[in-house]
């Protein structure tokens, strides 16, 4: 069965450090990969997106995310993350040939100055 | 910006009500999710259509969740009668129709049944 995995509930960094956020997934075939941002209050929003070539994919606000098959794994990356990225991220999983999309359960990342 | 819009954004009543939230997709997009978050569960789809037609709907609870789009431009979620579990945010999305392209969110209604 499909699944996305994101391993860490709750992420704690200062202001200025580097991230990294987690995100494994179980597709029988190459699957189509997200990750979305979600601030308080708010609905989801599109960080980037992986369909196919380049597996180190650009986003926006800074992110990238490197897609290994390998590992079957989708790591969301920032260098030097800023107080205003505090929100939550959810990896997602699409088959490709529906438009279904299966979310993780999220990571929650507080950022301290 | 087109954005997706939700509507209300807040909504509070008791057991037993009809409650009915509405969505506005992105004037273009033909293809419109529901989706449910909770502390619990997560984020959950409901149902989604195509082209107004549902094409999924086998997560929503069928003998209170109904699903519809009366027209392209709005989509109606409505429970009846609610119960205190349905206490959760509803967020619509609305995407272009091309396989497992980007949703766009909605803010979501935040609905508390008392």
């Amino acid at each position: 069965a499909q699944s996305v995995t994101q391993p860490d509930i709750h992420i704690t960094v200062s202001e200025g450090a580097s991230l990294e956020l987690r995100c494994n997934y179980s597709y029988g075939a190459t699957p189509y990969l997200f990750w979305y941002v979600q601030s308080p209050g708010q609905g989801l929003q599109l960080l980037l997106k992986y369909f196919s070539g380049d597996t180190l994919v650009q986003g926006i606000k800074g992110f990238e995310a490197e897609f290994k098959r390998s590992q079957s794994s989708f790591n969301l990356r920032k260098p030097s993350v800023h107080w205003s990225d505090a929100a939550e991220y959810f990896c997602a999983v699409g088959p490709g040939n529906t438009d279904k999309l299966i979310f993780g359960t999220g990571t929650r990342l507080q950022v301290f100055p | 910006d087109a954005r997706v819009t939700q509507t209300p954004r807040d909504k509070v009543t008791e057991m037993g009500q009809e409650v009915t939230m509405r969505c506005q997709p992105i004037l273009g997009h033909n293809t419109v999710f529901w989706y449910r978050q909770t502390m619990m569960q997560g984020l959950e789809l409901l149902a989604y259509f195509r082209n107004r037609a549902p094409l999924d709907d086998s997560g929503m609870p069928k003998d209170r969740f109904s699903a519809e789009m009366p027209d392209a431009t709005l989509a109606t979620l409505k429970i009846q009668p609610s119960e205190p579990r349905d206490s959760a945010v509803y967020f619509c999305a609305s995407g272009s129709g091309q396989g497992a392209d980007t949703q766009y969110f909605g803010p979501g209604t935040r609905l508390t049944v008392l």
